[in-house]
């Protein structure tokens, strides 16, 4: 069954250091997205992406963050200059459509920042 | 409350009840969505239910949706122990599909 991967799955980086977090969405699928949740707390839409462009992003997703997707399989969150509240589990989604479609994730980074 | 938030926040069965989780959201959607995690882990995606449709079966799950109350409920039938899990709701907004998350039910399903 295509589902959505996710590398890695536990990251540690120091303050102030650049991190790459890594998805390869479903084949098929048009429609990006991240998400993260901090521990404890509800799962946050950061932004969406489409035909090499954002959708649309949240207060959340500031200058820090930036997506790409460098190559037809890959999409990437980048996190400029990491600080210690941006310690969260980072979720990548892909759907087929946009609108009434399903989103599948994938298993998640857990991003420590230290 | 804030768009998409469930009710109870923890429930305990034993294995072979039903469990009844209940979602409520503030603005209008275009869709439900149904996420199960197990601990810690990723979301699998459990059910869809679109504005214009009032209930869903997907083997033992049931969800209903409530537009006029703006609830959903998913009910799981015959618990199993490995069903024991936290459950999300989350709402499907706007023209991205942006998902709008619940905090969470945790079940726990005893043996």
């Amino acid at each position: 069954e295509p589902e959505v991967t996710q590398t890695p799955s536990h990251q540690v980086t120091q303050m102030g250091q650049e991190v790459i977090l890594r998805c390869v969405p479903i084949s098929n699928h048009l429609y990006f997205y991240w998400y993260r949740q901090i521990l404890g707390q509800k799962v946050e839409f950061l932004v969406s992406f489409y035909n090499n462009e954002i959708s649309e992003k949240s207060e959340i997703f500031d200058d820090q963050f930036s997506v790409e997707r460098p190559d037809g399989s890959n999409f990437t969150l980048k996190i400029r200059s990491t600080k210690l509240e941006d310690s969260a589990m980072y979720f990548c989604a892909s759907s087929l459509y946009q609108g009434n479609t399903e989103a599948f994730f994938g298993q998640g980074t857990r991003l420590t920042v230290v | 409350s804030q768009q998409g938030e469930e009710d109870p926040q923890a429930l305990s069965i034993q294995e072979g009840e039903n469990a009844t989780m209940n979602c409520s959201y503030k603005t209008s959607i275009n869709n439900l969505q149904w996420y199960r995690q197990n601990s810690g882990r990723g979301l699998v995606h459990l059910i869809l239910i679109r504005s214009n449709e009032r209930e869903k079966h997907s083997g033992r799950l049931r969800v209903t949706l409530d537009t006029s109350k703006k609830s959903s409920s998913l009910l799981i039938t015959a618990s199993r122990a490995a069903d024991t899990a936290s459950y999300f709701c989350a709402s499907g907004t706007g023209a991205n599909s942006k998902l709008t998350f619940g905090k969470g039910i945790t079940l726990s399903v005893r043996p």
